[in-house]
């Protein structure tokens, strides 16, 4: 079936740097894309979205980027911090329902 | 404060022992949604309601009800509960599915035993 996927389970950067996490969904019929953060303990937390007549849209510190040719969305954190330290979702609404990806564990050292 | 509140936070009960979770939101969304999360299966979605009375299936609807007599509330029944439902459950609620961003409470960790 159609599914949202992430490339790396983990990715360890130090702070201060930009962090860069990707996925690619398979699903080539959604129109709108979101990034999500959890925290130990929490519930996902929305970051960001964007929709797919959008190539990129820019929050506070974070950006998405969406590649409908090749199915690609990224986030890209700037200036790292501890506090980024989550996992991070992608999702896509499809119809009625948000599919979800797997994740990815951000781990930021000072 | 917006919020999505789940209860119970933690639970332990046996296989076969009707249970209920409930969730609440004060946004007055019309889309709500119950997931599970297990780990490297990500968060699947369970059921979803457009609005009262109307609930349809999600991905993984199977051994759960749910209803949806109140905007408010959409509480998740497990009749019998089996082991392979131990996981950790969200609700979220957005003004619509084809809406903004989705609000999760913060989990109600299950295990039956």
């Amino acid at each position: 079936g159609e599914s949202v996927g992430l490339h790396l389970p983990t990715l360890s950067v130090q702070e201060g740097d930009n962090s860069i996490i990707n996925c690619a969904y398979s699903n080539s019929a959604s129109d709108y894309f979101i990034w999500y953060k959890q925290e130990s303990g929490k519930g996902p937390q929305f970051i960001i979205d964007i929709r797919s007549n959008m190539d990129k849209r820019q929050g506070q510190r974070v950006t998405v980027l969406l590649n409908k040719t090749v199915k690609h969305l990224s986030l890209q954190i700037a200036a790292t911090q501890p506090g980024d330290s989550a996992v991070y979702f992608c999702a896509e609404k499809w119809r009625t329902a948000l599919i979800f990806g797997k994740g990815t564990t951000l781990s930021v050292s000072s | 404060e917006a919020q999505v509140t789940q209860n119970p936070r933690y639970l332990i009960t046996v296989t076969g022992k009707k249970l209920t979770v409930t969730c609440s939101q004060n946004m007055n969304h019309e889309y709500m949604s119950w997931y599970r999360q297990d780990p490297g299966l990500g968060l699947r979605q369970i059921y979803y309601s457009m609005n009262v009375e109307v609930t349809d299936k999600g991905d993984v609807p199977e051994g759960y009800k749910v209803s949806r007599k109140e905007k408010r509330n959409f509480p998740l029944i497990l009749e019998s509960p089996s082991p392979n439902q131990t996981s950790l459950y969200f609700c979220a609620s957005s003004l619509g599915p084809q809406g903004t961003e989705a609000f999760f409470g913060q989990g109600t960790r299950l295990t039956v035993v």
